[in-house]
């Protein structure tokens, strides 16, 4: 049973466009979601998050949607750099439980 | 230190063998995690320690993981009788904050190590 999901284990886009992941999830409980990134051979960083209580969250390059009544939560990078690309992870998390990762979504950016 | 610091970064065990990999978390860090991501999978929950007290170990497969944190500090997580299911990346991560997820800001974020790839043959 897997409460949170990434359909697409891997995206490419071109330098300068933009990128979309996406991610649902099966449990309304959820107060909490975050993006993660990871480079190959470190651990995952921290990217952006968003609380329930919000649609949207803005951080530079990178802005998440979070649809509460479709469980489903898109992370946008515009625009897309070469830098950008490594494995994307969403989170989930109530606030008094452990954070719940999915697959992953590997983005690769070329020139 | 400056970030989560784990050893040994690769471990090859033959099957039936224990190991041993550590966790120096981020220092004052309140919470720790240890997490299993198997190839090709996101990170999975092990168990939870808040100072030295392990509040949630709902995520050890078996009673063959054991993980303790004695001073509040370091981690160490030990499989006994290692299989070849075992074979996986074992993260762990700290954040300064004593709940365990909450709202997003700088205390409660997880930072994670590099992580123990650890490969049972």
């Amino acid at each position: 049973d897997q409460q949170v999901k990434q359909n697409s284990p891997s995206l490419s886009v071109q330098e300068g466009r933009i990128s979309i992941l996406n991610c649902d999830y099966t449990n309304s409980m959820f107060d909490y979601f975050l993006w993660y990134k990871k480079y190959p051979a470190e651990g995952p960083t921290f990217l952006i998050s968003i609380s329930s209580i919000k649609d949207k969250n803005e951080d530079g390059r990178f802005t998440v949607f979070l649809n509460k009544s479709a469980k489903h939560l898109s992370l946008h990078i515009v625009p897309s750099q070469p830098g950008d690309s490594a494995v994307y992870f969403c989170a989930a998390a109530t606030y008094t439980d452990k954070l719940i990762f999915g697959t992953g979504t590997r983005l690769q950016v070329f020139p | 230190g400056a970030g989560v610091s784990q050893s040994p970064r690769y471990k090859v065990a033959k099957r039936g063998q224990d190991v041993a990999l550590r966790c120096d978390p981020i220092s004052g860090h309140v919470s720790l995690f240890w997490y299993q991501q198997a190839l090709g999978q996101g990170p999975e929950f092990l168990t939870y320690f808040q100072n030295e007290a392990q509040l949630d170990k709902s995520g050890l497969p078996s009673d063959r993981f054991f993980a303790e944190r004695p001073e509040g500090s370091v981690s160490t997580l030990k499989i006994q009788r290692t299989q070849q299911e075992d074979s996986a990346v074992y993260l762990c991560a700290s954040s300064l904050a004593s709940n365990v997820a909450g709202p997003s800001s700088g205390a409660n974020v997880l930072t994670f190590g590099a992580g123990s790839r650890l490969t049972v043959l």
